[in-house]
């Protein structure tokens, strides 16, 4: 498996809280993306990340926000978080060069529940 | 639009019977296309990628996929599914840039 860690695994929120999810690579990706996964919509992309400090909206965007410091970090932020977002969070990477060229691989998930 | 049709939401089917799920996509440049199984409570893992060359492909637990470019599809097959099949699969288009389009996913149930 590619070295991709979501944290954290599970979370419950309130309404109206902000919330973080963190996606950390091992594999020195260049892209690196965050889906939602609803029953009935399969993946959704909410953003994705090109390089360190690039980033842009994906088809879900609003309500989300994104920052990539380093290339093994892309946090997913809900500013305040509401019950629509209730969901599972995939983080995934892909590479331009090499043997993994343009293969997406996954993280194991954050099931976040908001109430 | 750019879409990924998976016509089958659901399947069910006994221990060795043959399965095909179909993937239909809508783009008319070139493109990459993939499949990917999520097992229950797990992450999607790549079952097989079409690059270019050879258009049927083989991937991982015995599954292959035919790619047949004037028809725009990419279907999923196995000869003979076991128990251990029972998984969702996602069909998936990289029509070359970031952007991957995933279809809405077919749960497959395989009774033993």
């Amino acid at each position: 498996d590619a070295g991709i860690t979501q944290s954290p695994r599970h979370k419950v929120t309130e309404t109206g809280t902000p919330v973080t999810l963190r996606c950390h690579q091992t594999e020195n990706h260049r892209y690196m993306y965050w889906y939602r996964q609803d029953p009935g919509h399969g993946l959704r992309l909410i953003h994705y990340s090109y390089g360190v400090k690039d980033t842009d909206k994906g088809e879900v965007s609003d309500g989300y926000s994104v920052s990539r410091s380093k290339t093994e970090d892309f946090l997913l932020t809900l500013e305040s978080a509401t019950s629509s977002q209730t969901s599972v969070y995939f983080c995934a990477i892909s590479a331009t060069t090499g043997v993994a060229k343009n293969i997406q691989y996954f993280g194991a998930g954050t099931r976040l529940s908001v109430l | 639009a750019q879409s990924v049709s998976q016509h089958n939401h659901h399947v069910i089917l006994s221990e060795a019977a043959s399965l095909e799920l179909g993937c239909n996509y809508s783009y008319g440049g070139t493109v990459n296309l993939f499949w990917y199984v999520q097992y229950p409570g797990q992450h999607l893992q790549l079952l097989l990628k079409y690059f270019s060359g050879d258009p049927l492909v083989k991937g991982i637990k015995g599954f292959e996929a035919e790619f047949i470019k004037s028809k725009f599809s990419f279907n999923l097959r196995k000869p003979s599914v076991q128990w251990s099949d029972t998984a969702e699969y996602f069909c998936a288009v990289n029509p070359g840039t970031y952007k991957y389009i995933f279809g809405t996913g077919t749960r497959l149930k395989v009774l033993a």
